[in-house]
């Protein structure tokens, strides 16, 4: 099975704190994506990379950069929190290009204050 | 207009009822079709997986393509509580970097 990890469920930060949501999956897929998900919004895409240290803008990028320094691992980075980034975070990894299918994590719960 | 549309519901049937999903889209070169199920406060996980037209049957789960009409659906046989979930649509044209669009969801609840 699939098994796509986040490193926190629930998070509390400040407005303006640097913030890192980490993402691990363990079944060598090539692509990573990070969502958001807010109610009567659905999911959002933030970034997404198909390769080591390659990453593409998603539809919502602003505010947000990421990093995959190696390929099971993909970070999402909030440089000065907010509170409109109050969110479920989601990340989620699928095989290649042609093997669409997207398995997610558990979520992190962000609350800004 | 969105390129995938669906009804977020809610949508309330009793145990044992049949429930039909649907999503309609604009993309007419779309050819992978999903159905996650997320549960409350957890992430989306895959229901069924089709590829271009046609049905495919995995338990109680139907899922139908209607590339002509543009129109997915999801049908749920003998309805359970544990079904009760938000169900979102998703899919993805061929060699578009896997990417995935989705519809907002819809939140059904099963009454016992």
């Amino acid at each position: 099975d699939v098994k796509v990890t986040q490193s926190s469920r629930y998070l509390v930060k400040r407005t303006g704190e640097k913030v890192f949501l980490e993402c691990v999956q363990d079944m060598d897929h090539e692509n990573m994506f990070w969502y958001r998900q807010d109610p009567g919004l659905g999911l959002r895409l933030i970034y997404f990379s198909y390769d080591v240290k390659m990453k593409e803008k998603g539809d919502i990028p602003e505010g947000y950069s990421v990093s995959r320094e190696k390929k099971e691992r993909f970070s999402l980075i909030l440089e000065s929190a907010s509170t409109n980034q109050t969110s479920m975070y989601l990340c989620a990894s699928s095989l290649s290009v042609g093997r669409e299918t997207q398995y997610f994590g558990p979520g992190t719960r962000l609350l800004v204050l | 207009q969105k390129e995938v549309e669906q009804d977020p519901g809610p949508l309330s049937v009793p145990e044992g009822a049949i429930v039909s999903l649907n999503c309609t889209y604009s993309n007419s070169a779309f050819q992978y079709f999903m159905w996650y199920r997320q549960y409350s406060r957890k992430g989306p996980e895959l229901l069924m997986y089709t590829y271009s037209s046609g049905n495919k049957e995995d338990g109680r789960f139907t899922a139908q393509v209607d590339k002509s009409s543009k129109y997915i659906s999801l049908f749920i046989r003998d309805s359970q509580p544990s079904d009760s979930a938000t169900y979102l649509c998703a899919m993805s044209a061929s060699g578009n970097t896997g990417k995935l669009i989705f519809g907002q969801g819809t939140t059904l609840q099963v009454k016992p």
